[in-house]
């Protein structure tokens, strides 16, 4: 089956602890997306990545970095949580980076830091 | 750089009624328009997108779209709801050029109500 999976998909943590979000895509796309969405922001994009070591900021990179070694991985990496990082996280990747195409969602990540 | 907004944050609507999701963008240039639905607990998925041609476009699930250039529109409308319809939707537009930026608008909680 075709999909963007997620781990964990509810993480609780501490601030200052260190964490990763895996996202893994089975379908061979080169681009793939993170986004947090916020009650009344609707999704924010916080990095892309239009191939293997081809990654770019989104509109809200501060606190995140990323890394893309493999086609099909994308993990989400915060050094040092904040609790403003509260978030619903969801990774996305589509078939190119051209603007038209279709972007296919994971299940979503719903971090809480304390 | 584009923008968009919809307008209405939830909107209640009784079973077999007919809807209207209002959606309106902001853009310096031509652009792709599109409907996700995210179901509870659940990623996005697309329901359609306009990329050119017939200005009415159909989805899934019985949903329909058109774009209106002038008004820089593209409401969704279904003509009879169902409770399965229950979700929130996101208007996306990106730029018809270059690489895949998306920008999503703050979503729309529709609830079918029996």
């Amino acid at each position: 089956e075709a999909q963007v999976t997620q781990n964990p998909r509810y993480l609780i943590t501490v601030t200052g602890k260190k964490l990763t979000v895996t996202c893994s895509q089975n379908m061979n796309h080169e681009y793939m997306s993170w986004y947090r969405q916020d009650p009344g922001l609707g999704l924010r994009q916080i990095y892309y990545s239009m191939n293997v070591e081809v990654t770019d900021k989104g509109d809200v990179p501060e606190g995140y970095k990323v890394s893309r070694k493999e086609k099909r991985n994308f993990p989400l990496i915060l050094e040092s949580p904040s609790p403003n990082q509260t978030s619903l996280y969801f990774c996305a990747s589509s078939l190119a980076p051209s603007s038209y195409n279709e972007q296919f969602f994971g299940p979503g990540t719903r971090l809480t830091v304390l | 750089a584009q923008s968009v907004t919809q307008l209405d944050s939830q909107v209640p609507v009784f079973e077999e009624a007919p809807v209207e999701l209002r959606c309106n963008y902001s853009s310096s240039v031509s652009v792709y328009l599109f409907w996700y639905v995210q179901y509870p607990n659940q990623g996005l998925q697309l329901l359609l997108k306009y990329l050119s041609g017939s200005t009415l476009v159909k989805g899934i699930n019985g949903f329909e779209a058109e774009f209106n250039k002038s008004q820089t529109s593209f409401h969704l409308r279904k003509p009879s709801v169902h409770i399965s319809d229950t979700a929130e939707y996101f208007c996306a537009v990106s730029d018809s050029g270059g690489y895949q930026k998306v920008t999503f608008g703050t979503g729309t909680k529709l609830q079918v109500i029996p």
